[in-house]
């Protein structure tokens, strides 16, 4: 167990729809990374938050946002979903300062999601 | 700009032999180096690193990797493969003030009994 929580674990929608994945970082963990996982497209960073704040941002396409509350558990909302979109959304979560290279960081168990 | 290379999709080995799992680099910096392994239906598991000092790096469940600076790469080792050692392996790599893990494309190990 990474100690980091994702839910929900499966989640099936349509198209057009919107959907949020949650997701609870180790405890004392500052920084939340969430990545996708398509079968074509391997491992694609999305974005990052540390303390709340958004870090760096990857290949994360306009339909989708997120944010990082105050109790540093983060969300990502997916909107006007396409059957494109289907895929494992992973979170992950790493100690130490924002900026710092040499920290792992630990990945939750996923959301699959599935767009109909 | 980072990125990683795992040049080899699938890699077979008979169990009891030895295993590699390729990985090459590319950064502006000194690269921190990871591996992490994801079996089916389940997150990325780390199962370790490359920060500094030795190059021969110990990690879990009798994993190894070598870092070597004038080849850039860090490939992934164990000196008798397990049927059990069969995932998808994933090579990532980030710099000193970079924010992001770059990861490669994976490379699936299969080992027969």
């Amino acid at each position: 167990d990474s100690g980091v929580t994702q839910t929900p674990k499966h989640l099936i929608t349509a198209t057009g729809q919107r959907v949020t994945l949650r997701c609870s970082p180790r405890s004392g963990d500052l920084s939340v990374y969430w990545y996708q996982q398509s079968l074509d497209q391997g491992l694609q960073f999305l974005i990052q938050y540390y303390n709340g704040e958004e870090r760096a941002k990857g290949n994360i396409l306009e339909r989708f946002s997120a944010q990082q509350f105050p109790d540093l558990h983060s969300e990502l909302n997916l909107s006007s979903l396409e059957l494109g979109d289907s895929a494992l959304y992973f979170c992950a979560s790493s100690g130490g300062q924002g900026g710092r290279g040499d920290t792992e960081a630990f990945f939750g168990q996923g959301t699959r999601l599935t767009v109909v | 700009a980072q990125s990683v290379a795992q040049p080899e999709d699938q890699v077979n080995v008979a169990e009891g032999n030895p295993l590699t799992v390729k990985c090459t680099y590319s950064v502006s910096g000194n690269p921190y180096l990871f591996w992490y392994v994801q079996y089916p239906n389940r997150g990325l598991q780390f199962l370790l690193k490359y920060i500094t000092g030795d190059n021969l790096v110990k990690g879990s469940y009798g994993f190894e990797a070598e870092f070597n600076k004038s080849q850039t790469s860090f490939h992934l080792k164990k000196p008798s493969a397990l049927v059990s050692d069969s995932a998808l392996y994933f090579c990532a790599v980030r710099t000193w003030g970079a924010n992001n893990l770059f990861f490669g494309t994976g490379t699936r190990l299969t080992v027969i009994p």
